[in-house]
């Protein structure tokens, strides 16, 4: 049974760092494209990045180009989100969801469970 | 690519018909998603390729449209369908892109 398991929740102080993890099991993430969508307290679903299944390489959301980082540990089917520089706004629930590889359509057909991260001085 | 989503809210009964649109600033054919998502829940796939039901998902839930304009129905609400609808583009990234939600309350 496919899952991905993010890590617990963070609460960090204005202009700290967080790193965020998520584990695939039951699959691998060869084949798909990894995702980080936030959402913050009452708002909508906001795309922040991805990494590619084929080289590891990332894109990430204009709004996040210069203090996000994902990463991969593919010997432990786990993605890293760095987030750094935070401030009050970057409270959100984060969560991690994959996409097919070969097939976009599919949608992201599993999530995470989702990280509270609490930006608080 | 923005996503047009509307309603933002919407009030219904049990076992009444639904139906929520999407539209597209441009063309992504049927590479729209829809996702549930229920109160400090994870979203939930319910309709990808614009049409096709997700696993598990009941049948009163349908998809239809392709290029710029597409909607969600619900048939024969059941309590358990009250909570926010979102729309996905997924024909290009980065971005991918989110409608802003339509939230369906009891009424």
């Amino acid at each position: 049974q496919v899952q991905l398991v993010q890590s617990g929740a963070e609460v960090k102080k204005p202009g700290a760092s967080v790193t965020l993890s998520c584990q695939a099991s039951g699959d691998t993430l060869r084949n798909y494209y990894m995702h980080w969508v936030r959402q913050a307290p009452g708002q909508g679903l906001e795309w922040m990045a991805v990494i590619s299944p084929s080289d590891g390489r990332s894109t990430y959301a204009q709004n996040f180009q210069d203090r996000v980082t994902l990463t991969r540990d593919t010997s432990t089917s786990t993605v890293y989100l760095d987030v750094s520089r935070l401030t009050f706004e970057d409270t959100a629930v984060y969560y991690c969801a994959r996409l097919y590889y070969y097939d976009m359509t599919t949608g992201f057909d599993y999530w995470g469970q989702g990280t509270l991260v609490t930006v608080s001085s | 690519i923005q996503l047009t989503q509307s309603p933002s809210s919407l009030s219904a009964s049990i076992g009444d018909r639904v139906t929520i649109t999407c539209r597209a600033s441009q063309d992504i054919s049927g590479y729209l998603a829809w996702y549930q998502q229920k109160p400090g829940r994870a979203p939930k796939l319910l309709i990808y390729a614009a049409s096709t039901l997700a696993s598990g998902v009941p049948s009163r839930f349908s998809g239809s449209g392709s290029g710029t304009d597409f909607t969600l129905a619900i048939s024969r609400l059941q309590p358990e369908d009250f909570a926010t609808y979102y729309c996905q583009q997924v024909k290009r990234f980065p971005p991918i892109t989110f409608g802003q939600g339509t939230r369906l309350d009891i009424k």
